[in-house]
């Protein structure tokens, strides 16, 4: 029984490269979240997903970033011209249902770190 | 909008001492409120719930009961365990951005020792 699996764990990436980050949910989940993990702090939102379609992208936190899920399985979050304040652990999440209970089961995260 | 307060870390504990770590809330409305715990190298977990005021979620031991009159949701647990030691995120599910999101307080590190 699998939970979701992300990668790559670590990434360091040069300020103004883009990273891609991946997201296994759990199988048949049918709801995806994305959010950032600052040091220090809790985990914010970015957006969600109900299957293929991006119901949420309001916690984006500018147009260089950009989640997909074109299947409706597995997710990857790019972030564009990556800058230092882009790092933070990503953290992704599914739930089986299409209403957002709030049980969510987390993946470990993608430690990102722009140098 | 929506936010979780949490009290500061990190709290150290011998084991079998009784913990308590305070948690409130501001929202609109009437939201479900959540213990998560992150235990090291692992992700996040649910720990308990409460939907409704007055409900008091348990598990492993953890119990917390959901005020509405203090808007808060104290996790308490009477004796921990050194296997107890982890980062404890309070967090809500409310009404803001048409429920999708969960926010979250800035989690409370427990170091629970021999």
């Amino acid at each position: 029984g699998a939970g979701v699996s992300q990668s790559p764990r670590y990434k360091v990436a040069k300020r103004g490269q883009d990273v891609a980050l991946r997201c296994d949910p759990i199988s048949g989940h049918v709801s995806l979240f994305w959010y950032q993990q600052a040091l220090g702090q809790g985990p914010e939102f970015l957006t969600y997903f109900q299957n293929e379609a991006q119901l949420d992208k309001s916690g984006l936190p500018s147009d260089r970033f950009f989640a997909e899920r074109p299947e409706g399985s597995v997710s990857t979050l790019k972030i564009q011209r990556t800058q230092q304040e882009d790092s933070a652990v990503y953290l992704c999440a599914s739930s089986p249902s299409g209403v957002n209970t709030g049980e969510l089961f987390f993946g470990e995260g993608s430690r990102l770190t722009v140098l | 909008g929506d936010s979780v307060t949490q009290m500061e870390g990190p709290v150290t504990l011998s084991e079998e001492a009784f913990l308590t770590i305070n948690c409130t809330y501001t929202a609109t409305g009437y939201p479900s409120l959540f213990w998560y715990v992150q235990y090291p190298g692992e992700g996040l977990q649910l720990l308990l719930k409460a939907t409704k005021a007055d409900d008091k979620g348990s598990n492993k031991g953890f119990e917390a009961t959901y005020r509405k009159e203090t808007t808060s949701f104290h996790l308490e647990k009477g004796s921990v365990q050194v296997s107890d030691s982890a980062v404890y995120f309070c967090a809500l599910l409310g009404l803001t951005g048409g429920g999708n999101k969960l926010t979250f307080g800035t989690g409370t590190q427990l170091k629970v020792e021999l």
